[in-house]
């Protein structure tokens, strides 16, 4: 079974500061991984996703992701973190051999930027 | 405009009622999801179509869900005898056969109360 850990409920950041938002997974197999965005009152919207090569992947509005396998972490960053950054922040994980599974979401961790 | 929609965004009704949301995907895109979140958690799986063919419904929350894409393109959630533990967001997305590895584009949503 999969299943995607995020250890944090709230992550308070002042601007300019860098951030990390923390993901761990759990898959028998290879997983592909994703981070998705949530605004108030709004659907998700794709931040980056990690496939194969290169462990660190980057995606939208300066996020990037570093996979650890290790470790089965995708823990997702920004290196000076805005305002605007603040919303819901869900880590997603799909089996890579699993067949015809669809993604598996964490919790999701609330991201505050304060000025 | 392009992206999933849909329709209604929001959705009051009395408990016992039946309701019925429905989702347009993004143009071609072969795969059809329906996911289902409440507040505090992250979205969480209840089945998927291939085109017309809905190839996971054991999810479904109880038999009085049920979902239909009966031309490969539109789908709908119908919720029977609505109940208070239904109320929540209800997320649509969709993505591209290609691959395991597609992220899926979300919807902003239903959101249903029962009252």
């Amino acid at each position: 079974a999969q299943s995607v850990a995020q250890p944090e409920d709230q992550v308070n950041v002042a601007e300019g500061n860098p951030l990390t938002v923390k993901c761990t997974y759990s898959v028998s197999g290879n997983p592909y991984l994703f981070w998705y965005v949530q605004y108030p009152n709004r659907g998700l919207q794709f931040l980056l996703k990690y496939i194969t090569g290169d462990n660190l992947v980057k995606g939208s509005y300066g996020f990037e992701a570093e996979f650890n396998k290790s470790q089965t972490s995708f823990h997702l960053k920004k290196p000076s973190a805005l305002v605007s950054d603040s919303a819901l922040y869900f880590c997603a994980v799909r089996d890579r051999f699993s067949g015809n599974t669809p993604l598996v979401f964490g919790k999701g961790t609330r991201l505050s930027v304060i000025a | 405009d392009t992206g999933v929609s849909q329709d209604p965004r929001h959705k009051i009704t009395k408990r016992g009622q039946n309701v019925t949301f429905r989702c347009d995907p993004i143009s071609e895109h072969n795969r059809l999801y329906w996911y289902r979140q409440t507040l505090g958690q992250g979205p969480e799986f209840l089945t998927y179509f291939q085109n017309e063919a809905q190839l996971e419904k054991s999810r479904l929350l109880s038999d009085r869900f049920s979902a239909e894409r009966p031309k490969g393109s539109f789908s709908t959630l119908e919720i029977q005898r609505t109940e208070q533990g239904d109320s929540a967001m209800y997320l649509c997305a969709s993505s591209i056969l290609t691959g395991m590895n597609t992220e899926a584009f979300f919807g902003q949503g239903t959101r249903l109360t029962v009252v």
